[in-house]
C-alpha cells in the first residue's frame, strides 16, 4: 500500500511570504507526483505535477522532487489570502489511480 | 482539462434509503474514478468506473453498497444503498483522459443521512 504523508499544519504565513509544503511518500518507485489545491466547501483542482527530479516552475508555484529523498514540496511565492487552502500531495498507486495524503492546510494572513 | 458536472449537488436522505448520484463530463475519457471524503478527511477512493464492464472496487467497498453503472465514454453513476449515517459523507467524481493520472474532479455531492 503506497503511503504519502503531509503536515496537516495549518501552516500559517503572512502575505507576500513563500509558502513551503511538504510530502513524502513511501515508493521508491514513484515517477510522478500531483498537488492539487482544495478550497473548503470545493472540489480538489489540480495545480502542479511533476515528472522528473528538479524544480518545475508555473507562475508563483514551484514544484521541487527529490527521488533520492522520496519527497517532493510546493513553493508558493508571493503568498496571497487567495491561497488559502488545503493543498493535497498525490502520487500513482495503480492503472491511473491516485493515492492521496491527508492535505496540510494553508493560511494566508493580509 | 475536462469539465466535469454532478448531480445532486446535495441531498438529505433517510437511513434505508438509496440514492444515485450522476457525473457527467463534457468530453469522453477513458477513466471515471469515485471517491468519499470525510469532513476534514482526504480522499477515499471507492472505485474505478469502467467503461463497459464492471467497476474496480477498492479495499473496503463493495458492489452491493455502492453499485456503479458506466454506459459510455462520458457519463457515469453512483447509488449509496441502504444508507446509514455513516455513510453521510461527500462523493466526488472524477476523471483522466486517456491513460493519464491526471485526474479532474466535480463538484461533488454533499450526502447526509438521517
Amino acid at each position: 500500500q503506497k503511503e504519502v504523508e503531509q503536515n496537516s499544519g495549518p501552516l500559517s504565513v503572512p502575505e507576500g511570504a513563500i509558502a513551503s509544503l511538504n510530502c513524502t511518500y513511501s515508493d521508491r518507485g514513484s515517477q510522478s507526483f500531483f498537488w492539487y489545491r482544495q478550497y473548503s466547501g470545493k472540489s480538489p483542482e489540480l495545480i502542479m505535477f511533476i515528472y522528473s527530479n528538479g524544480d518545475k516552475e508555473d507562475g508563483r508555484f514551484t514544484a521541487q522532487l527529490n527521488k533520492a529523498s522520496q519527497y517532493v514540496s510546493l513553493l508558493i511565492r508571493d503568498s496571497q489570502p487567495s491561497d488559502s487552502a488545503t493543498y493535497l500531495c498525490a502520487v500513482p498507486s495503480g492503472y491511473s489511480t491516485l493515492t492521496f495524503g491527508k492535505g496540510t492546510m494553508l493560511l494566508v494572513s493580509p | 482539462s475536462a469539465v466535469i458536472s454532478q448531480k445532486p449537488s446535495r441531498d438529505i436522505c433517510q437511513r434505508g434509503t438509496s440514492l444515485t448520484i450522476q457525473c457527467q463530463v463534457d468530453s469522453q475519457v477513458t477513466m471515471m474514478f469515485w471517491y468519499r471524503q470525510q469532513p476534514g478527511q482526504s480522499l477515499t477512493l471507492i472505485a474505478t468506473a469502467n467503461q463497459g464492464s464492471e467497476a474496480t472496487y477498492e479495499s473496503g467497498f463493495v458492489i452491493d453498497k455502492f453499485p456503479i453503472s458506466r454506459p459510455n465514454l462520458t457519463f457515469s453513476t453512483l447509488t449509496v444503498s441502504n444508507m446509514s449515517p455513516e455513510d453521510s459523507s461527500i462523493y466526488l467524481c472524477s476523471a483522466a483522459a486517456g491513460h493519464s493520472y491526471e485526474q479532474y474532479f466535480g463538484p461533488g455531492t454533499r450526502l447526509t443521512v438521517t
